[in-house]
């Protein structure tokens, strides 16, 4: 099927422990995003790919880094977890920057807790 | 700049009544606004979206949402509520290549 997956689903790290959310699209689109969910909150969005060999702050970057492997895939990597990172991860791809006019589509999401 | 505020925070209706999920948005440019909707642990689904064409949008699953620039709102409406529209829903808004902003969200519980 069509879509954004992401791996994995859940996953419990330990403080300082470090990890790679990977997100992938077959849907030949340019752009790719990385959102937290936190409760009460919205969607907040950490890093952004407008296209491939491209890769920008959003409104939350601080103890992420991303990577644009190839036009495919946008990998999320916390290098050393906090508690305060405990959230739920969505990757989100758009044929155009931003959507124009045209919309995300999401992955089902990374439930991460930090302990 | 732009910025989208979902005026309730929850809403409750009874199964068969109709849905009001309120949306004021402010933005510099023309807008494109969206509705999106989550069930529980699950991704964001699209559920309708404007950008300029006609004023009242219809999307799935018997959802409506009326621009008005006037009143600078987008709310999203259904006439009869069925216990599977029982979600969390998001009001979006961006503008030209401006990143796309997301209100804080609406649960929607739907009482049998």
């Amino acid at each position: 099927n069509a879509g954004v997956t992401q791996t994995p689903k859940f996953q419990v790290l330990k403080t300082g422990q470090s990890m790679t959310l990977q997100c992938a699209q077959d849907m030949n689109h340019n752009s790719m995003y990385w959102y937290r969910q936190d409760p009460g909150m919205g969607l907040r969005l950490i890093y952004y790919s407008a296209s491939e060999g491209t890769t920008d702050k959003g409104e939350v970057p601080n103890g992420y880094n991303v990577s644009r492997l190839n036009k495919r895939e946008f990998s999320l990597r916390l290098e050393s977890a906090a508690p305060s990172q405990t959230s739920v991860y969505f990757c989100a791809s758009s044929l155009y920057t931003f959507g124009e006019g045209y919309g995300y589509t999401f992955g089902s999401g990374t439930r991460l807790t930090v302990v | 700049a732009q910025s989208v505020t979902q005026l309730d925070s929850h809403v409750s209706v009874s199964e068969g009544t109709p849905v009001l999920l309120r949306c004021n948005y402010s933005s510099s440019y023309s807008p494109s606004l969206f509705w999106y909707v989550q069930h529980p642990n699950k991704g964001l689904q699209l559920l309708l979206k404007y950008t300029s064409a006609a004023t009242l949008v219809k999307g799935i699953n018997g959802f409506e949402a009326e621009f008005k620039k006037s009143e600078t709102s987008f709310h999203l409406t259904k006439p009869s509520a069925h216990m599977s529209d029982a979600a969390e829903y998001f009001c979006v808004v961006g503008a030209g290549s401006y990143q796309l902003t997301f209100g804080k969200g609406t649960k929607l519980s739907v009482i049998p």
